[in-house]
C-alpha cells in the first residue's frame, strides 16, 4: 500500500538556519508532490507544490526538491525565523486527484 | 486566508446523539473534501465530492455520511456518535473541475472541527 514517511517526528533549529525535512514514499510513483504547513488547531495551508518532471521550485524562503528515482522530496526553508515553526506535511496524489498526507514533521525554530 | 469555513469549531457531546458538522465555501470550487486526523497522525479522507449530488467514499472507513446538494455545501452527519468517533474532521474544497484525471489544484482547508464524544 502506498506509504509516506516524513523523517523525525520533530525538528528543531536555531533561528537563521536552514531546516531541511525530507519526505520518502514508497509503492507509487505520484505525477506531483505537495507541501502544506499546519498549525495547532487549525487547517493545513497549501505551499508549494512540484511536478514529477521538475526537479526543483523555489517560492521566497522555501525550496523543494523531487527527486523521482529517489521516490523522495526535500523541503528546505532558508534563514529560518520562529514564526516558521509549525508541523510541515508532504502530500502526494494517489488517484482520482485525491492526496495522501504524511503524518508531518514539527519544526521548531529556536530564537 | 482560504474562504472555507467549518462549525462548530469545537463540539462535546453525548453517546448516542446525532450531529451535523457544516462545511461551506465560497470559492465555487467544484471538488469538496473531509478528512478525519488525530492529534499527531496523518489526515485521512472519509468522504469527497466532485460536484452537486456526487459523494464517494475515501481511504478511511467512517460510519458518517455526506450530502451535496448545493455547490458551496459539503456537512457531515453521524448518526449515532460514539467514542471512537472523537477526532478532528478537516473540511477541503479544490478547484478541480470533475472526473477528468488532471493535475490536481491545491486544496483549501476549513479551521477544523474538534469533536469529542463522552
Amino acid at each position: 500500500s502506498q506509504k509516506i514517511e516524513q523523517n523525525s517526528e520533530a525538528l528543531n533549529i536555531q533561528e537563521g538556519k536552514t531546516a531541511t525535512l525530507t519526505c520518502n514514499y514508497t509503492n507509487y510513483s505520484p505525477a506531483y508532490l505537495q507541501w502544506y504547513r499546519q498549525d495547532p488547531g487549525r487547517g493545513p495551508v497549501f505551499l508549494l507544490l512540484i511536478r514529477e518532471n521538475e526537479k526543483e521550485k523555489r517560492k521566497e524562503r522555501l525550496k523543494v526538491t523531487f527527486d523521482t528515482t529517489l521516490k523522495q522530496s526535500l523541503f528546505h526553508i532558508t534563514a529560518s525565523q520562529p514564526a516558521d515553526s509549525a508541523t510541515y506535511l508532504c502530500a502526494l496524489e494517489v488517484r482520482a486527484n485525491n492526496l495522501f498526507f504524511g503524518t508531518g514533521t514539527r519544526l521548531t525554530v529556536i530564537p | 486566508e482560504a474562504d472555507i469555513y467549518q462549525t462548530p469549531r469545537y463540539l462535546v457531546i453525548g453517546t448516542g446523539k446525532k450531529i451535523t458538522l457544516e462545511c461551506s465555501q465560497t470559492m465555487g470550487h467544484d471538488k469538496m473534501y473531509w478528512y478525519q486526523q488525530d492529534p499527531g497522525m496523518e489526515l485521512h479522507l472519509i468522504h469527497y465530492s466532485y460536484g452537486v449530488n456526487s459523494t464517494e467514499k475515501g481511504d478511511l472507513s467512517s460510519e458518517s455520511t455526506v450530502s451535496r446538494i448545493r455547490t458551496e455545501h459539503f456537512p457531515l452527519t453521524l448518526e449515532s456518535a460514539r467514542p471512537s468517533h472523537t477526532s478532528q474532521y478537516l473540511c477541503a474544497s479544490s478547484a478541480v473541475p470533475g472526473l477528468v484525471p488532471i493535475p490536481t489544484d491545491t486544496q483549501y482547508f476549513g479551521p477544523g472541527t474538534r469533536l469529542t464524544v463522552l
